[in-house]
């Protein structure tokens, strides 16, 4: 079973202040990797994707990944109440049909 | 942006029924998924459409299960005799390829099963 692990939170920030959200997973041979952003009772929204070791950086969004650890992370720069969500992450499989996604972590941005 | 559309919104039914959900995935899309979601749980994938036919499914996919796109617009789930534990939010993607491609989500069933 394909394993994508993370912290459940909350995770609570003050506005302005950096969110750091942490993922890890089981399969080694993975190659994509993604961060989803959920509303509560809505679907799922991308933020980012990362494939290659090191840091991707849109906006106020970086991602960081570490195959050698098996670790993805997402930063969020000087974080808004509107930030406030559950973050997924999510890996592709060995066939690239299917995406593993973690329980997500809840993150709210405190005013 | 173009969207997924999915309906219904909500579909209530009462447990050993047969429900179809449907979906219009985005036109040029070529790979179409169903996931759910159980309240409080993690996003789970059932299976991938691709050239007509299943290209991967989960363990949750099984035989109570079917998926089909009857024309080009669009695809559906059936779920021949639904249970109480398929009780979830049903969602539809797709995508123009595999692998590193977006993944479209539309805004989901909600399926209540009593």
């Amino acid at each position: 079973q394909k394993e994508v692990e993370q912290n459940s939170g909350p995770l609570s920030v003050p506005e302005g202040a950096i969110a750091s959200l942490n993922c890890t997973y089981s399969d080694r041979v993975s190659q994509s990797f993604f961060w989803y952003r959920q509303y509560s009772g809505k679907s799922p929204e991308l933020i980012m994707s990362i494939y290659s070791n090191g840091d991707k950086e849109d906006g106020r969004f970086t991602a960081q990944l570490n195959k050698a650890s098996q670790y993805v992370s997402l930063l969020i720069r000087d974080s808004q109440p509107s930030d406030s969500a559950t973050y997924l992450c999510a890996v592709n499989s060995n066939s690239g049909y299917a995406l593993n996604f973690g329980k997500g972590t809840s993150l709210l941005v405190t005013p | 942006e173009p969207e997924v559309t999915q309906t219904p919104s909500h579909q209530v039914t009462q447990m050993g029924q047969e429900v179809i959900l449907r979906c219009v995935p985005i036109s040029n899309h070529l790979y179409f998924y169903w996931y759910r979601q159980i309240l409080g749980q993690k996003v789970e994938f059932l299976v991938s459409f691709y050239n007509n036919e299943i290209s991967e499914k989960s363990e949750i996919f099984d035989d109570q299960f079917s998926v089909e796109r009857p024309d080009g617009s669009n695809f559906t789930l059936k779920i021949r005799s639904t249970k109480l534990e398929d009780s979830a939010m049903y969602f539809c993607a797709s995508s123009r390829d595999r692998g590193r491609e977006k993944l479209f989500f539309g805004s989901g069933t909600q399926l209540s099963v009593l």
